[in-house]
């Protein structure tokens, strides 16, 4: 079965360039979630979509930050302008309700 | 402000012993608990859960305990395994999003020594 599959696994870009995350959930789930994990804060929710609406957008840090979900199968989590503070690991996450989320492997930002 | 703690970052255990983490939380609204198991460049994967009505939930070697009146939870893992040497997240959640609105503690790294 295919997880959540997340692109790209790196990514290397110089500050206040756009950076845009993708993710495909699992298939047939109606949950999708978009946490960031730095060591200092450890792993943190962004924002969640269910049925693809968007339900709970208080972990955004800042309106540099949004996320779309256009359709059940995809979803783009977009900085601009990105920022050096930025820098951390992106997790993309889906689940059907009300079973466990089930993680992408993450995207390694780095903003110079 | 971390609503979900995990002290003593890092565990090594022999082989075939056991494993405890723990995990403390502070908001007593919390009433869904879950443990994630990470590898390195990959996603945490879901191990076992339990919620507030119960006080402990096995799987296997995964055992967790709850203690609502202490606000904490433990997981056990016994006997330990070479593949077990990873990070541990504990989770929690409430209400009927208890599943969405999860916060998660730092993590525990667990090295199991052959």
């Amino acid at each position: 079965d295919a997880g959540v599959i997340q692109s790209p696994r790196h990514e290397v870009t110089e500050m206040g360039q756009e950076v845009t995350l993708r993710c495909k959930p699992i298939s047939g789930h109606n949950s999708l979630f978009w946490y960031r994990q730095t060591m200092m804060r450890g792993l943190e929710l962004l924002i969640y979509f269910n049925n693809n609406v968007p339900i709970d957008d208080s972990g955004m840090p800042e309106d540099r930050f949004s996320a779309k979900m256009p359709n059940a199968s995809f979803s783009t989590l977009k900085i601009q302008p990105s920022e050096p503070r930025d820098s951390a690991v992106y997790f993309c996450a889906s689940s059907l309700m009300p079973q466990p989320q089930h993680f992408g492997d993450g995207t390694r930002l780095s903003i110079l | 402000d971390q609503q979900v703690k995990q002290n003593s970052p890092s565990l090594s255990v022999q082989e075939g012993r056991i494993s405890i983490l723990n995990c403390d939380y502070t908001n007593s609204m919390f009433d869904y608990f879950l443990w994630y198991k990470k590898y390195p460049a990959e996603g945490p994967t879901f191990l076992i859960s339990i919620s507030s009505i119960k006080d402990k939930n096995e799987d296997g070697r995964f055992t967790v305990f709850l203690n609502k009146s202490a606000k904490h939870l433990s997981l056990h893992i016994v006997p330990s395994q070479p593949g077990d040497s990873a990070v541990y997240f504990c989770a929690a959640g409430f209400g009927t999003d208890g599943n969405n609105r999860l916060a998660f503690g730092k993590g525990n790294q667990v090295v199991v020594i052959p």
